[in-house]
């Protein structure tokens, strides 16, 4: 693989089910972001982790969690999810956070109903 | 709060130049960012501004005045591959990115 991978590609979930977002980088970056992008409104920080075993919380928090097991992984997890959750999430990573510039992952684009 | 307004739709025709304008309002500044995302696409980056200036690269320009909190992307010589939305950010005190809703190019022949 290059750069970053994301799966699945596209989901349908039910409310109330849990749903973990893969995301890989090979590119060996200290830094990864999720990110979630909704009609009318800007990309929106939901986590991110500036190095392995290190997480952050961003902008909209509440209702994800993440994990930073080693330095390629970064998934976020929806614990319960509801409808407000249905968007396209970007991961990204860059070599540092205070890199100038973050490489995307292709999105996932999830509806809850 | 933080925020960041971009022109929601420009329109533009093949061949002509066009300018971008973004505004910003943030808890600090470490720099400014501008990203290309095509429809269904991921973002990817077009540039990015610290100091005041002009940077240019290609076909593609952007300009930054902290005092003033603006920056614009100017893009000439418009292709049709050019149809996008342009995506501003700034890196705020905490290193996070602040994103602009973003300006959707609409390129006519």
């Amino acid at each position: 693989i290059a750069g970053i991978t994301q799966a699945p590609t596209s989901q349908i979930l039910a409310a109330g089910r849990r749903m973990t977002l893969r995301c890989t980088q090979d590119m060996r970056h200290n830094a990864m972001y999720w990110y979630r992008q909704d009609l009318g409104l800007g990309l929106r920080l939901i986590h991110y982790s500036n190095t392995a075993g290190t997480t952050g919380k961003g902008e909209v928090p509440d209702g994800y969690s993440v994990s930073r097991a080693n330095t390629d992984d970064f998934p976020l997890t929806l614990a319960s999810a509801v409808p407000s959750q249905t968007s396209v999430y970007f991961c990204a990573s860059s070599p540092g956070l205070e890199s100038n510039e973050q490489f995307f992952g292709p999105g996932t684009r999830l509806t809850v109903l | 709060g933080q925020n960041i307004d971009q022109p929601t739709e420009m329109t533009a025709t093949e061949g002509a130049i066009v300018q971008i304008n973004c505004t910003y309002q943030t808890s600090g500044f470490n720099g400014l960012f501008w990203y290309q995302q095509h429809a269904g696409e991921a973002p990817t980056f077009l540039s990015y501004n610290v100091l005041d200036g002009l940077e240019e690269k290609g076909r593609f320009s952007s300009f930054l005045s902290r005092s003033k909190g603006y920056s614009y992307l100017l893009l000439k010589e418009l292709q049709m591959k050019d149809s996008a939305s342009y995506l501003c950010a700034v890196r705020d005190g905490n290193y996070q990115l602040i994103w602009g809703a973003g300006t959707k190019l609409i390129i006519k022949p």
